[in-house]
């Protein structure tokens, strides 16, 4: 979905460095979300925010945190990269109040070494 | 928390068949129940949801039927066509909460021509 936009979309690292994942969204939604996608193991939850104010941890927020620095900008960042972290990441927003559909960005692939 | 799992976790079928994704949650306050399609390269997608309240909803060849007895819910497609091949997520919500997504682990459907 272009309102949902990822940078960068594929990116190489080696262990130890710290690099960010930074997701932007012109949709106007307040809540937005962080989560990888593993081969057999669907989509996991790492952070959640439901506005500027606000952020929470997911299913697996160890050796990730993240920033939102504002409405339509949250990331993603990972202090020390470790080989198990190489994944495919999905940033997604949802309108909140009744509404709970996400929409998702085109992912980001990251491979570290 | 919220357990949900997804089978099978790849379907072949030929063109004009049916196909069923099967899922099970083990949360019984779970009330919000989406199906994700991912293709390739590009994030997932809503396609069909259902809310506890409702036993079935279609919308043209894609059905979703919920038990919330034996908590499961299934995603049927009829007559799929080679563009139906693609990821799809399960997913469960307790909406009334946080709205987050406990997802499946996926199933790859391909749908030969």
């Amino acid at each position: 979905d272009a309102d949902v936009t990822q940078t960068p979309r594929n990116r190489i690292t080696k262990t130890g460095k710290r690099i960010m994942l930074e997701c932007s969204q012109t949709k106007g939604h307040d809540r937005m979300y962080w989560y990888r996608q593993d081969p057999g193991l669907g989509l996991r939850l790492i952070y959640y925010s439901f506005d500027v104010k606000d952020i929470n941890k997911g299913e697996i927020s160890d050796g990730y945190s993240v920033s939102r620095q504002a409405q339509a900008k949250f990331s993603l960042s990972l202090e020390s990269a470790i080989p198990n972290q190489t994944a495919l990441y999905f940033c997604a927003t949802s309108e909140g109040g009744g509404s709970y559909e996400q929409y998702f960005g085109p992912g980001t692939r990251l491979t570290v070494t | 928390g919220e357990n949900v799992e997804q089978h099978p976790s790849t379907l072949s079928v030929q063109e004009g068949d049916s196909a069923v994704i099967k899922c099970t949650y083990s949360d019984s306050a779970s009330n919000y129940f989406p199906w994700y399609k991912q293709e390739l390269g590009k994030g997932p997608q809503l396609i069909i949801d259902i809310r506890s309240n409702v036993g079935e909803k279609k919308d043209q060849r894609i059905a979703v039927t919920l038990n919330k007895t034996a908590k499961h819910f299934s995603l049927h497609i009829t007559e799929t066509q080679p563009e139906d091949s693609a990821v799809y997520f399960c997913a469960a919500s307790i909406s009334s909460n946080t709205g987050k997504l406990i997802f499946g682990q996926g199933t790859t459907l391909q749908v030969k021509p």
